[in-house]
């Protein structure tokens, strides 16, 4: 089993509809991250947790949410899914600053 | 403004041939640059790690170098195969207090023919 798992790993919606994505691992980290990629650029971080119930937004934080219950889960919402959200997004969890960051499979999801 | 650039933007090169890597930073400051490989429809995964201290590090037939005056690095793959087709990722994190804060290039996608 990877280490971190992410559910869905494709996903087709409408726009206005709500979006969950789900991210668990088993690492035994702190640190997890949701980025988005976009084709030929870089990845752009969402929004990051250090703990249960932190949360801190990254640069792209709008027309997101994140939620951590638990360390081991950190779910990414789109609350009214837009067409421009249609990107690869990634979840990622480190044990500690400037550590190695240890990425999902990703989850693609298109906005129609 | 913290930023990583990478060159070229892509590459195409027969197997067996060799390749470089570039990556530029103005991450300041610099706690460690590590580079990624990801294949296509996958996640990143790591390659190397470059401390302040190290000019060279090997991974098989992976080389990474860091000029830390001139904050540059570059990754060196040697006789090339075709699973090494994929985008190399440049990622450098910060120390002190941006700690914890990684900066990403845009990548580099190298394809590799037979």
């Amino acid at each position: 089993d990877a280490d971190v798992t992410q559910t869905p790993r494709n996903r087709i919606t409408k726009t206005g509809k709500r979006i969950m994505l789900e991210c668990s691992q088993t690492k035994g980290h702190d640190r997890m991250y949701w980025y988005r990629q976009d084709p030929g650029l870089g990845l752009r971080l969402i929004y990051y947790s250090f703990d249960v119930k932190d949360i801190n937004k990254g640069e792209i934080s709008d027309g997101y949410s994140v939620s951590r219950q638990a360390q081991a889960k950190f779910s990414l919402s789109l609350e009214s899914a837009i067409p421009n959200q249609t990107a690869l997004y990634f979840c990622a969890t480190r044990d500690r600053d400037a550590g190695e960051l240890f990425f999902g499979e990703g989850s693609r999801l298109t906005v129609l | 403004k913290n930023q990583v650039e990478q060159s070229p933007q892509s590459l195409i090169i027969l197997e067996g041939k060799n390749c470089t890597l570039q990556c530029n930073y103005t991450v300041s400051p610099f706690s460690n640059l590590r580079w990624y490989k990801q294949d296509t429809g996958r996640g990143p995964v790591s390659l190397t790690i470059m401390t302040f201290s190290e000019n060279t590090k090997s991974n098989g037939r992976y080389t990474a170098t860091l000029d830390a005056d001139t904050k540059q690095s570059s990754l060196h793959i040697t006789a090339s195969q075709l699973s090494d087709s994929a985008s190399y990722i440049c990622v450098v994190s910060a120390a002190g207090t941006n700690a914890g804060k990684s900066t990403f290039g845009d990548g580099t996608t190298l394809t590799v023919k037979p």
